[in-house]
């Protein structure tokens, strides 16, 4: 079973602030990293597909960086703002088709 | 833009009842996918399916899931005798992409709430 981890579980912010979180997953057999988000009554969209080491990904305000070799990607929220509320699940892909998630961080923006 | 449609959104069962719940995919993708979420937990991976066939299934997929592709547009999941533990969300993803590779994203139906009681 891969363990796929995400911290922290929630996390509240002020308009403004900028945040980040955390995906750990294993450093061995990895093919792909994936990062959706996932709002309330929606179905989880696609972010950021990463695939190497020391990749570096942004759209808009929001970024994501890769360590395969640790087995870790950080996302990165610049300026929250309340449209930006939602939860955030990462997946790995270790070549399989299969795309294990972690249990999500949820992210809640206040104006 | 193309989506992938899940029906129906909100399903009520008895349990030991059969249902079938329908997806749509994104024409032209490859890889298709059942997941569920158990409210308040992760999101689980149940199984994918590529060329007509199970490419991968989990633990949770066993004899009472089966899953279906009947005319190059729908995907179905079928749970023969629904039990309790079986009601969560369910979606659908579909993916393209060549053969077992991860680097695509998936793309997600609104997924099926469903209720067993």
């Amino acid at each position: 079973i891969l363990n796929v981890e995400q911290s922290p579980q929630s996390l509240h912010v002020q308009e403004g602030d900028s945040t980040n979180f955390t995906c750990s997953f294993p450093s061995s057999n990895f093919y792909a990293l994936h990062w959706y988000r996932w709002e309330t009554a929606k179905s989880p969209e696609a972010l950021f597909v990463m695939t190497l080491n020391g990749d570096e990904k942004k759209k808009g305000r929001i970024s994501a960086t890769l360590n395969t070799k640790e087995g870790y990607s950080y996302l990165y929220i610049k300026g929250s703002q309340p449209e930006d509320s939602a939860t955030y699940l990462c997946a790995f892909n270790s070549g399989y088709s299969t795309l294990t998630f972690g249990k999500g961080t949820m992210l809640l923006v206040s104006p | 833009e193309p989506e992938v449609t899940q029906t129906p959104s909100h399903q009520v069962t008895q349990m030991g009842q059969e249902v079938i719940l329908r997806c749509v995919p994104i024409s032209n993708h490859l890889y298709f996918y059942w997941y569920r979420q158990i409210l308040g937990q992760k999101v689980e991976f149940l199984v994918s399916f590529y060329n007509n066939e199970i490419s991968e299934k989990s633990e949770i997929f066993d004899d009472q899931f089966s899953v279906e592709r009947p005319d190059g547009s729908n995907f179905t999941l079928k749970i023969r005798s629904t039990k309790l533990e079986d009601s969560a969300m369910y979606f659908c993803a579909s993916r393209a992409g060549s053969r077992d590779r991860g680097n695509t994203e998936a793309f997600f139906g609104q997924g099926t709430r469903l209720t067993v009681v």
